[in-house]
């Protein structure tokens, strides 16, 4: 069963604009992870949250973490038509496995 | 460094068919996935490996069997090919470090059952 549950399922923006994504999950969490899925492709890894950390920036990205209400959400800015993919949220379970779950994804659209 | 690699890129089965795919890393990383990706289910663990010589279940491992006897190899064996087993197919790799902890992924298979 999935962990996490990405918000929403699709998002359709125009480029220049800002796109959120939101994920929720059950359990304690060791850690949270953000990967990249471009069509027909294997996916790739963004950004890593660690429970004891609120936010965390990367280029363009923008992750927080909410360990109290259990979510996280991923804030793309300024997005390209390049950003067009699914994203993945997966957690790692408290204790650390190194067996994260991934949840269905937001598949985002940027129209150039 | 080739990363991830899987072979084959594309298979057709007919049911009751039996096939082996096979995954390969070059980053001597400790652990190795294998995950079913279905439209509208996101990923799902079939079995992992945390190390050489050893296997475990995963949330969804019923029809298949995995191998791995050298650390840069992760098998991935269907006996008897069923059409619930059409799907795309993905192996990961991940060093499994606390610094480090991320998943490395292959390019997948896209398997076929009639």
């Amino acid at each position: 069963s999935q962990q996490g549950e990405e918000d929403p399922q699709a998002l359709s923006i125009q480029e220049g604009e800002n796109a959120t994504m939101n994920c929720s999950y059950k359990t304690s969490i060791n850690n949270l992870q953000w990967y990249r899925q471009n069509s027909g492709r294997g996916l790739v890894h963004l950004i890593l949250i660690r429970s004891n950390e609120r936010e965390k920036h990367s280029g363009r990205l923008r992750v927080t973490l909410d360990t109290s209400k259990k979510s996280s959400s991923l804030l793309i800015t300024a997005s390209r038509a390049a950003d067009t993919a699914s994203y993945f949220c997966a957690t790692d379970a408290a204790g650390g496995s190194y067996i994260p779950t991934f949840g269905r994804g937001t598949s985002l659209i940027v129209h150039p | 460094n080739a990363g991830v690699t899987q072979t084959p890129k594309f298979r057709v089965l007919k049911t009751g068919q039996s096939m082996t795919l096979l995954c390969a890393q070059d980053m001597n990383h400790e652990y190795m996935y294998w995950y079913r990706q279905d439209p509208g289910m996101g990923l799902r663990l079939i079995h992992y490996s945390v190390g050489e010589g050893t296997t475990a279940k995963g949330e969804v491992p019923d029809g298949y069997n995995v191998s791995r006897l050298k650390k840069q190899n992760f098998l991935l064996g269907l006996e008897s090919a069923a059409p619930s087993q059409t799907s795309v197919y993905f192996c990961a790799s991940n060093p499994g470090t606390s610094e480090y902890n991320e998943q490395f992924f292959g390019p997948g298979t896209r398997l076929t059952v009639l």
